[in-house]
């Protein structure tokens, strides 16, 4: 079965500076999709980032990119230039590859806090 | 506007009412399932649906009922609800070339 696990329960970071959210997952596929959510208080699921296992190149969306270490195991968050509005839970997913099969299998989360 | 409902988005019942917590999606997916959200734990899979009249256990599925008889409704069936179902509940539904879009969430106390 596939796992996830996010090893750090709480990260904090000054405003405007850059905090990395480690991730690592286990799994004998090799289609697979791996993705970042972030859950603000208001508990919305809001997707940051995804990135296809098939892809070398690290997905990026605005100060949001991830370092994917496919060998390793590997799916890191980094958050540039962090902002208020970056503090909340980050969860990181995986999910097979194939457009059948949709199952989320979740890490454990990070609540990431940003000091002004 | 596309979206996932759920409904009611808190709840406090008692052990043993049985309860139903109803998600609804505008997108004509076929897709749709539930999770539980808890503490250290992330969010796992209670059950799924491929589509109308099809549906199968996720990962953590005892305690719960599912149905679906129209695709844009799925909803979650206690009906012997336990102190230990008290937990966050997230519907999803998810197009098969995008990703899954995910309800608002449901918080449910059960005492």
């Amino acid at each position: 079965a596939q796992t996830v696990t996010q090893s750090q329960p709480e990260m904090s970071v000054q405003e405007a500076e850059t905090v990395t959210l480690s991730c690592t997952y286990d799994t004998s596929e090799s289609d697979y999709y791996l993705f970042w959510y972030k859950q603000p208080p208001s508990r919305q699921m809001i997707l940051v980032i995804r990135q296809e296992a098939y892809k070398q190149q690290n997905a990026t969306e605005n100060r949001f990119s991830v370092n994917f270490q496919k060998a390793a195991k590997s799916f890191s968050l980094k958050i540039s230039d962090s902002q208020l509005g970056d503090a909340a839970m980050y969860f990181c997913a995986y999910r097979r590859g194939g457009t059948s099969y949709g199952k989320l299998t979740f890490g454990q989360g990070t609540i990431l806090t940003v000091h002004p | 506007e596309a979206q996932v409902t759920q409904n009611p988005r808190y709840l406090i019942t008692v052990t043993g009412k049985k309860l139903t917590v109803t998600c609804s999606q505008n997108m004509n997916h076929e897709y749709m399932s539930w999770y539980r959200q808890d503490p250290g734990l992330g969010l796992r899979q209670i059950y799924y649906s491929m589509n109308v009249e099809v549906t199968d256990k996720g990962d953590v599925p005892e305690g719960y009922k599912v149905s679906r008889k129209e695709k844009r409704n799925f909803p979650l069936i206690l009906e012997s609800p336990s102190p230990n179902q008290t937990s966050l509940y997230f519907c999803a539904s998810r197009d098969p070339l995008l990703e899954q879009y995910f309800g608002p969430g449901t918080r449910l106390t059960v005492t």
